[in-house]
């Protein structure tokens, strides 16, 4: 299995409710990461978790909130959202071990924040 | 980390051999450079990857000089579907930037 999968495909959500994204890969990778993107725009770099824990925050709003509950699971908690968080929300996984630096991309979740 | 600076659009025929070309002046000596493909509504995707002189696989080739402060990806034969953004990384540990991409388009 060499698949992210990330659910849902699309969220949309109101400015006061509380959603989560799920991202699984069973490819045994300890390397566990959130982006977001906006049209036209690269993919920025959110969160990254090594080992389940939580590595790097790219100074993200306490409005997103993600978790890793282990190894193969890493979700992604939105509360209280702004119109402008409206985007696609990708998540991606790799092997920690040696140098190679192939991340996989799941598919993303297009989500609009109403 | 390496800011990398590629062309912002190119259209090539298809057919063609598309060169992309790569700046990255900055690169440490323990960074890798790689390649991703994305097209619109997807992740991106892992092309190639390489330090020095020439990698090539299936769908690919990565050129670097000896200086490493450049590096050119070559498609050979593109195809209608090869019409993509292209992105150039440089780095070595689990953080990695994406500069602003190339915007291939590959024309009949």
């Amino acid at each position: 299995d060499t698949e992210v999968t990330q659910t849902p495909k699309h969220l949309v959500m109101g400015m006061t409710n509380k959603k989560s994204l799920k991202c699984e890969q069973h490819m045994g990778h300890r390397a566990m990461y959130w982006y977001k993107q906006k049209a036209k725009k690269p993919p920025e770099l959110m969160f990254v978790y090594s080992y389940e824990k939580l590595s790097i925050n790219e100074s993200v709003p306490s409005r997103f909130s993600p978790e890793c509950p282990n190894s193969s699971l890493l979700n992604l908690h939105l509360h209280a959202l702004q119109p402008e968080d409206s985007a696609l929300y990708l998540c991606a996984s790799k092997h920690l071990a040696g140098y190679y630096n192939e991340q996989f991309f799941g598919p993303g979740t297009r989500l609009t924040v109403l | 980390l390496a800011k990398t600076t590629q062309p912002i659009s190119m259209d090539s025929y298809e057919g063609q051999e598309v060169n992309i070309t790569c700046s990255h002046n900055n690169i440490a000596t323990n960074d890798y450079i790689t390649w991703y493909q994305q097209f619109p509504s997807q992740g991106p995707r892992f092309i190639i990857q390489g330090y020095k002189t020439k990698v090539t696989n299936e769908v690919a080739s990565l050129f670097i000089p000896a200086d490493r402060k450049s590096s050119t990806l070559s498609l050979p034969r593109v195809s209608l579907s090869d019409t993509a953004v292209y992105y150039c990384l440089v780095g070595g540990d689990d953080k990695i930037i994406f500069g602003k991409g190339t915007r291939l388009h590959i024309l009949p």
